[in-house]
């Protein structure tokens, strides 16, 4: 069974400041792991994903994660947050092979001047 | 990749009546899914919609009250029946591809039951 889990719902940073969501996941096979961000009243839009290949990832907007598989984590950072950054995030899982995504409760991300 | 459209994006209902949600997908496509994320809540899966079958429903979810039609490959409708406050929440049509690939979805559509 899959399952994912997002350490903080809320983090709040200043402008220009590093940003850290968290995530741990749960997987009995080979994961497919995903960060999607959702902008109010907006979709949701793929950040990055990590498939088995490179264990760091890059992404849109600056954003990367990290995949460790011996801390089942896969942490999203961003070196200087940005005001457009202020969004809902989500950490997803999906077990190699499978067709459900499991998300994660959400982390909102605050940016304060 | 994949653009999808959602209608409608906003409704108001009365408690007791239906809301049909429809979903186009610009390209044929396999699956469909049907998301629910309630006020303040992570997306939780309804069902998966696959052309040709019936609806696969997860646990919580069933066919009376969240009836799934997949007429073709690129249309999908979900209908949340016999309303109550309880169902306001944003509806989401996904398409995906399973395993590594990225999952693209609609807009939402935000429901308040009245």
């Amino acid at each position: 069974a899959q399952s994912v889990t997002q350490l903080d719902s809320h983090v709040s940073v200043s402008e220009g400041t590093p940003v850290l969501l968290r995530c741990n996941y749960s997987s009995s096979y080979s994961p497919s792991l995903f960060w999607y961000v959702q902008h109010p009243n907006k979709g949701l839009q793929l950040l990055l994903k990590y498939t088995s290949a490179a264990t760091l990832v890059k992404g849109i907007n600056g954003f990367e994660a990290e995949f460790k598989k011996s801390e089942t984590s896969f942490h999203l950072t961003k070196p200087s947050a940005h005001m457009s950054d202020a969004a809902e995030y989500f950490c997803v899982v999906r077990e190699g092979g499978g067709n459900k995504l499991t998300f994660g409760t959400g982390t909102q991300l605050k940016v304060e001047l | 990749s994949a653009v999808i459209s959602q209608k409608p994006s906003r409704d108001i209902c009365q408690r007791g009546t239906s809301l049909t949600i429809q979903c186009q997908v610009d390209s044929q496509v396999t699956m469909m899914f049907w998301y629910r994320q309630q006020p303040g809540q992570s997306l939780t899966l309804i069902a998966t919609a696959n052309q040709g079958s019936e609806a696969t429903y997860e646990s919580g979810f069933v066919i009376d009250k969240f009836p799934i039609s997949r007429p073709n490959l690129t249309f999908s409708t979900l209908t949340v029946s016999n309303m109550s406050p309880e169902d306001s929440s944003i509806y989401l049509c996904s398409v995906d591809k399973g395993g590594s690939a990225e999952a693209f979805f609609g807009q939402g559509t935000r429901l308040t039951v009245v």
